[in-house]
Formats: structure tokens, C-alpha cells, sequence
């Protein structure tokens, strides 16, 4: 049972290039997450989805863009990468609302990118 | 708006106790704690609902005060394996599929 993998696991792009990041759990989770971490920060929402072909906005999605088509699969998307976005991304998913008791997060390993 | 966490640090003998906070200036659904070895991923420990519960396994423990919009976790006798940093995350009324955390506490537990 491999839980939440994300890929890739460390990436180097230059200033402007366009990169994907994918999360693929096989819980059966409806909810997925996609944080971003940088030092003093802690973990930042970026997007969201509450469900396949769903999406939502988190607390800094500018520069990213998501994609949810198959339950299993949560995409994030940096179309123009510039070096603010240079961070350790993480995944997470839970089986139902974090707003229940039952609705803990299961988290990837991180995908670490450096943006030159 | 993430919630706010004290202290931001503290380094501890094994076997003392500590206390972390966090607070939100928003009304509350949720509490969730979390915590994150160095270079690992984070990893649950507990979800606290409004209601003012308290929860607990082993020697650690936490609380919601819903009316105060707090909640603190409670490490008893720490242990070595307790060293990491803890996150708060927080669920606002009206806004229950988002899991918001805060800055986080890092926790040094020495021998």
C-alpha cells in the first residue's frame, strides 16, 4: 500500500521554464491538498479539491494551477517558474472533510524544486 | 489566515514537560495537530472538534477551547523521539475543506 507518492521527488528548473507535479494516493481519498513549506513559514495551502474534476483556490495560489481528472491524481502546475517558487511541495489527502473527526491528513513525501 | 503558534521554539531536557498554543482569530470547527521530523513529511496526531473536547495518547495530550478560539498541546515527560517541529492546522466555520497551519514550533528534546 504506497499511501500518497508524489513525483518528482527534487526537480531543478530555470527562471521561466514549466514543470508538473503529480500526487497519486490509492486510498480512495476525496480531498486533496497541495501545501508548500519554506523556513519560518510552515505548511501553505496552495489548491485544493474537495473531489475528482474539482478544484478550489487556497491561501497563495497565484503562479500555480491544479488539476483534478481522476480521483487518484492531483496535479499542480507551474507554467512559468520564477525563483519565489523555489520550496519543498507537499501532498496530502484525507478520506473525508478535515472539519470531521475521522478527517486526518495523509501527507507525500515532498517534492523539493529549486528554481534558478 | 494562518493560526497563530507559541512559542516558536523550545529545547527541553528528556523528561520535562511542554506546551504548545495556537490560536485563530477566526471561529473554529476544527484543531488538528501534526508533526514533522526533519526531512520527513508531517504526520497526525490528533483532531480535536468544537465542543471543547480534550484528547490524549501516551503522554501527549491536547485541548480546544471553541469559545477562545485555542487550542494547546500538552507533551508530558518528553522523550528524545518528541524532537521535531508541531503544526497546528485549523478548520474556520464556513470554510470546512480547508486545512489551514501555522507557522509551527520547533521542538528540540535533549538527552
Amino acid at each position: 500500500n504506497a499511501g500518497v507518492t508524489q513525483t518528482p521527488k527534487f526537480r531543478v528548473l530555470k527562471t521561466g521554464q514549466s514543470m508538473t507535479l503529480l500526487c497519486a494516493q490509492d486510498m480512495n481519498h476525496e480531498y486533496m491538498y497541495w501545501y508548500r513549506q519554506d523556513p519560518g513559514m510552515g505548511l501553505r495551502l496552495i489548491h485544493y479539491s474537495v473531489g475528482e474534476g474539482t478544484t478550489a483556490k487556497g491561501e497563495v495560489p497565484d503562479g500555480y494551477n491544479v488539476s483534478r481528472l481522476k480521483k487518484q491524481n492531483f496535479l499542480l502546475g507551474l507554467e512559468s517558474a520564477a525563483p519565489s517558487q523555489t520550496s519543498v511541495y507537499f501532498c496530502a489527502s484525507s478520506y473525508v472533510s478535515p472539519g470531521l473527526n475521522t478527517g486526518e491528513l495523509f501527507f507525500g513525501e515532498g517534492s523539493r524544486l529549486t528554481v534558478l | 489566515q494562518q493560526p497563530v503558534q507559541s512559542p516558536q521554539a523550545v529545547i527541553l531536557r528528556e523528561g520535562e514537560d511542554a506546551v504548545i498554543n495556537c490560536s485563530s482569530s477566526k471561529a473554529l470547527y476544527s484543531v488538528h495537530w501534526y508533526r514533522q521530523k526533519h526531512g520527513e513529511a508531517p504526520v497526525f496526531l490528533m483532531i480535536l472538534l468544537k465542543g471543547g473536547e480534550q484528547k490524549g495518547h501516551d503522554k501527549i495530550s491536547a485541548s480546544f477551547n471553541e469559545k477562545k478560539q485555542q487550542s494547546s498541546l500538552y507533551l508530558t515527560a518528553s522523550q528524545l523521539s518528541y524532537s521535531g517541529t508541531y503544526f497546528c492546522g485549523t478548520v474556520t466555520q464556513g470554510g470546512s475543506e480547508k486545512l489551514v497551519f501555522g507557522k509551527g514550533m520547533k521542538l528540540t528534546v535533549n538527552p
